[in-house]
């Protein structure tokens, strides 16, 4: 079954503890994206990728990190959580073409205290 | 600072009525537009995507593109209880990057 993956779907944690949301994708696409989704702000992209190696910044990518190693794999990376980090956080990916349709993966929740 | 526009709602049509939602955005050189349904908990999956002035139809679902005027819209005829979700409307500025820009969503409640 074509999907996105990611873990965890839930996660509690405190300021400045480094935490990893993984996120992979078994459809071979070239385009991978990080969302985070707050009430009345929508969907605002993190970071995207292109392709193994190559990541650029979205519109809202302070405070985050990512890495694209693997053509299946897109970690996001807090490297120090802070409480205006707490949302919903979504991984997409679509292949390469005018307006390829995103797939999302399920969601991350996270609540940083 | 590119932005994308729509009334968050919630907008109520009966059952069997057409809905029609509206997005507006901001930056003229954008060449790409989505239309995303997220029910409440769930991820957004793609409902219609339009490229090109005028309309795009399938099946109880018709986009409308005026980029002259910066507006996309959806309509939903004979909307359904099942149509009740946030609708998403998407720009991607640039059709081969993947910098997308999403507007806040319109609540769709269709009353039975």
């Amino acid at each position: 079954e074509a999907q996105v993956t990611q873990n965890p779907r839930y996660l509690i944690t405190v300021t400045g503890k480094k935490l990893t949301v993984t996120c992979s994708q078994n459809m071979n696409h070239e385009y991978m994206s990080w969302y985070r989704q707050d009430p009345g702000l929508g969907l605002r992209q993190i970071y995207y990728s292109m392709n193994v190696e190559v990541t650029d910044k979205g519109d809202v990518p302070e405070g985050y990190k990512v890495s694209r190693k693997e053509k299946r794999n897109f970690p996001l990376i807090l490297e120090s959580p802070s409480p205006n980090q707490t949302s919903l956080y979504f991984c997409a990916s679509s292949g390469s073409g005018t307006g390829a349709e995103q797939f999302f993966g399920p969601g991350t929740r996270l609540t940083v205290l | 600072q590119k932005e994308v526009e729509q009334n968050s709602g919630p907008l109520s049509v009966p059952e069997g009525a057409i809905a029609s939602l509206n997005c507006t955005y901001s930056d003229r050189v954008s060449q790409s537009f989505f239309w995303y349904r997220q029910y409440s908990g769930k991820s957004p999956e793609l409902i219609m995507s339009i490229y090109s002035n005028g309309d795009k139809e399938d099946g109880r679902f018709t986009a409308q593109l005026n980029k002259a005027s910066q507006y996309v819209s959806l309509l939903i005829r004979d909307s359904q209880p099942s149509d009740s979700a946030t609708y998403l409307c998407a720009s991607q500025p640039d059709n081969y990057g993947q910098n997308f820009v999403f507007g806040p969503g319109t609540r769709l409640s269709v009353l039975p």
